[in-house]
């Protein structure tokens, strides 16, 4: 069975920092670009990064280029969302999700809240 | 930046009958275009990519259509499952753009 599960939300301070984390299991991991998507609260989907298969090739929205950073091990079926400077705008459930062309396979997501 | 636009934002339709939402894309996506479900408190699920294909699992009561700036979900005949929100998305051009929603409710 394919899975995805996320890891690492939780409170942060503004200008703070966090690592999100997505472990995946039941397909090959390598063979397929992967990304994160993020719901504030009682709002729409909004798509924050996605990365090649081999991690050659990241991708991120304007809202958060320059501050956040995603990246791999594929060793591990492992991916990352390093997240900088916070803003509270930022606070939502972030999901990962598996990408083959649409996003076919999600995670239950993970909370993150940006708060002094 | 690609501007998807869902209408309408809610839509009121009883239960057994035909529902048919939306999306707008500004430019032309050709037929990367996909249709998410989500129901209050889950992930989304994958419902049809590439304009017109059912993704696993999926009913053949859901179809899409479409292609280039106008896109259609229609669901055929309406089950209490149903009632939920739904977007579209695009992942012809980066930056991958969702729509807005479009809320399915009970008439």
């Amino acid at each position: 069975e394919v899975q995805l599960l996320e890891s690492g939300g939780g409170l942060a301070q503004p200008g703070g920092s966090l690592r999100l984390s997505c472990a995946a299991s039941g397909f090959t991991f390598t063979y397929y670009a992967m990304g994160w998507v993020r719901q504030a609260p009682g709002k729409g989907l909004e798509w924050v990064s996605a990365i090649t298969g081999t991690g050659a090739g990241t991708y991120y929205a304007d809202s958060v280029k320059g501050r956040f950073a995603i990246s791999r091990d594929n060793s591990k079926s492992t991916m990352y969302l390093q997240m900088n400077s916070l803003r509270a705008e930022d606070t939502a459930i972030y999901y990962c999700a598996k990408k083959g062309g649409a996003f076919d396979v999600w995670g239950q997501g993970t909370t993150v809240t940006v708060s002094s | 930046e690609i501007v998807m636009t869902q209408s309408p934002a809610t839509l009121s339709v009883s239960p057994g009958e035909r529902a048919t939402l939306s999306c707008r894309a500004s430019q032309s996506v050709s037929s990367k275009l996909a249709w998410y479900q989500q129901k209050p408190g889950q992930p989304p699920r994958l419902l049809i990519f590439d304009a017109s294909t059912r993704a696993t699992g999926i009913p053949a009561r859901f179809s899409g259509s479409g292609s280039g700036t106008e896109f259609t979900l229609t669901i055929s005949s309406l089950q209490s499952e149903d009632f939920t929100v739904y977007y579209c998305q695009q992942y012809n051009n980066w930056p991958l753009t969702f729509g807005g929603g479009t809320k399915l409710e009970i008439k």
